[in-house]
């Protein structure tokens, strides 16, 4: 899950393996939810979204799970391999439902401080 | 594709010193978006521009910051004078906008002030 704290929470399996990382998030009012994934010296990459309106989602090998009564988001990531070793962010945002505002579910974005998942050969 | 573009991709300077990040947004994205990330506060936004034009600049941490968008291609973040704490790693990302279009990340600049 997310930490507050200097220490990222880590999270280490074996390659072939199902990985499932989970974040909390603060805001009762949060509509729209995003993944990205961190690789070491890069950007944040997008891996997947899901709306309020939801509670799953299907990706290429990833599920994101949200329970909006626990205020809780989860990412499944099927048959990990070494290339999945990264930093996962979960990131939230309110607003999203029709209102229009310039920038639209990017603008505002909460960024959790991220899960390590380490994949062993 | 190229993505979003940074310059440099490492810095260093002496404190006291000014300092200025690039950025190259993707072509035809309308919303560009400069964040600082350190490990002590994660993922930071400085500033939202729309359409060239800064919406939101409350995440700027001092007078110290400053951004422009002269043109839909081209953004800067200026720092004058740097001191070692605005060291970190500074993000441009852009969208297209609206409700379905994520974040797009340039690879960031590492800034360190001595």
């Amino acid at each position: 899950g997310e930490s507050v704290g200097l220490h990222l929470p880590t999270l280490s399996v074996q390659e072939g393996d199902n990985s499932i990382i989970n974040c909390a998030y603060s805001n009762s009012a949060s509509d729209y939810f995003i993944w990205y994934k961190q690789e070491s010296g890069k950007g944040p990459q997008f891996i997947i979204d899901i709306r309020s309106n939801m509670d799953k989602r299907q990706g290429q090998r990833v599920t994101v799970l949200l329970n909006k009564t626990v205020k809780h988001l989860s990412l499944q990531i099927a048959a990990t391999q070494p290339g999945d070793s990264a930093v996962y962010f979960c990131a939230e945002n309110y607003g999203w439902g029709g209102i229009s505002k310039p920038g639209g579910s990017n603008y505002k974005l909460t960024f959790g401080k991220g899960t390590l998942l380490t994949v062993n050969p | 594709d190229a993505g979003v573009i940074q310059s440099p991709r490492h810095e260093v300077t002496e404190m006291g010193q000014e300092v200025t990040l690039r950025c190259k947004p993707i072509s035809g994205h309308n919303s560009l978006f400069w964040y600082r990330q350190t490990m002590m506060r994660g993922l930071e936004l400085l500033i939202y521009f729309n359409n060239n034009v800064p919406i939101d600049d409350s995440g700027m941490p001092e007078d110290r910051f400053s951004a422009k968008m002269p043109n839909a291609s081209f953004s800067t973040l200026k720092i004058q004078p740097s001191e070692p704490r605005d060291s970190a790693v500074y993000f441009c990302a852009s969208s297209l906008g609206g409700d379905n279009s994520p974040l797009h990340f340039g690879n960031g600049t590492r800034l360190t002030v001595t």
